[in-house]
């Protein structure tokens, strides 16, 4: 049982545009919120979390957005950059600490 | 500051024997966390450790399969009598603990079950 689905298993975006990566989950409990990063033959490398009590979290040039109502998460990356191009998953939990149930990933293409 | 240590990186096994994966949290980390990723598909949790305590197991298959956390010493991801359909990358990732939001990874194990 997916408890969070990655639905675009692909993305390609001109570098300098946005990119936009997106995640929905099932269970309402959830209320932690993380974007890893993840390159070839490396584990993942943490980009930027949100919990429930906020909408949107900003960090550089990588943007969160919660939308609890919709169970929906979005990153966005502005301007993109070549050296974007990975697999980005995301993953939530019901509380820290424990563990995150992991969406399947989006391979993301930054085209310079 | 290293970060989460992970080894051997690759382990080639043949069916019926023994892996042992090694995780070394980062500096001040107590907490640990073993995921697995079987191809094409997202990371699975399997295990979340305090030193000398299993928290957690629900996603750790109930046979062959153990994990321990000493309070000197590594992490040991243990998997008896591999099968072919052992074979994954297998990650470990470590937090301070409650409070900590993020989990960082280490690098993974991949291991090829012949």
């Amino acid at each position: 049982d997916q408890q969070v689905k990655q639905n675009s298993p692909s993305l390609s975006v001109q570098e300098g545009r946005i990119s936009i990566l997106n995640c929905d989950y099932t269970n309402s409990m959830f209320d932690y919120f993380l974007w890893y990063k993840k390159y070839p033959a490396e584990g993942p490398t943490f980009l930027i979390s949100i919990s429930s009590i906020k909408d949107k979290n900003e960090d550089g040039r990588f943007t969160v957005f919660l939308n609890k109502s919709a169970k929906h998460l979005s990153l966005h990356i502005v301007p993109s950059q070549p050296g974007d191009s990975a697999v980005y998953f995301c993953a939530a939990s019901r509380d820290t600490g424990n563990q995150f149930y992991f969406g399947t990933g989006t391979s993301l293409t930054v085209i310079p | 500051n290293a970060g989460v240590m992970q080894n051997p990186r690759h382990l080639v096994r043949r069916r019926g024997q023994e892996a042992r994966l090694r995780c070394s949290p980062m500096k001040g980390h107590s907490h640990v966390y073993w995921y697995r990723q079987l191809p094409e598909e997202g990371l699975k949790f399997m295990v979340y450790l305090q030193k000398e305590n299993i928290i957690d197991e629900s996603g750790m298959p109930k046979e062959r399969f153990s994990a321990e956390f000493p309070k000197e010493g590594p992490s040991i991801l243990r998997i008896q009598q591999v099968v072919r359909g052992d074979s994954a990358a297998y990650f470990c990732a470590s937090s301070r603990g409650t409070g900590e939001l993020a989990q960082y990874f280490g690098p993974g194990t991949r291991l090829l079950v012949l």
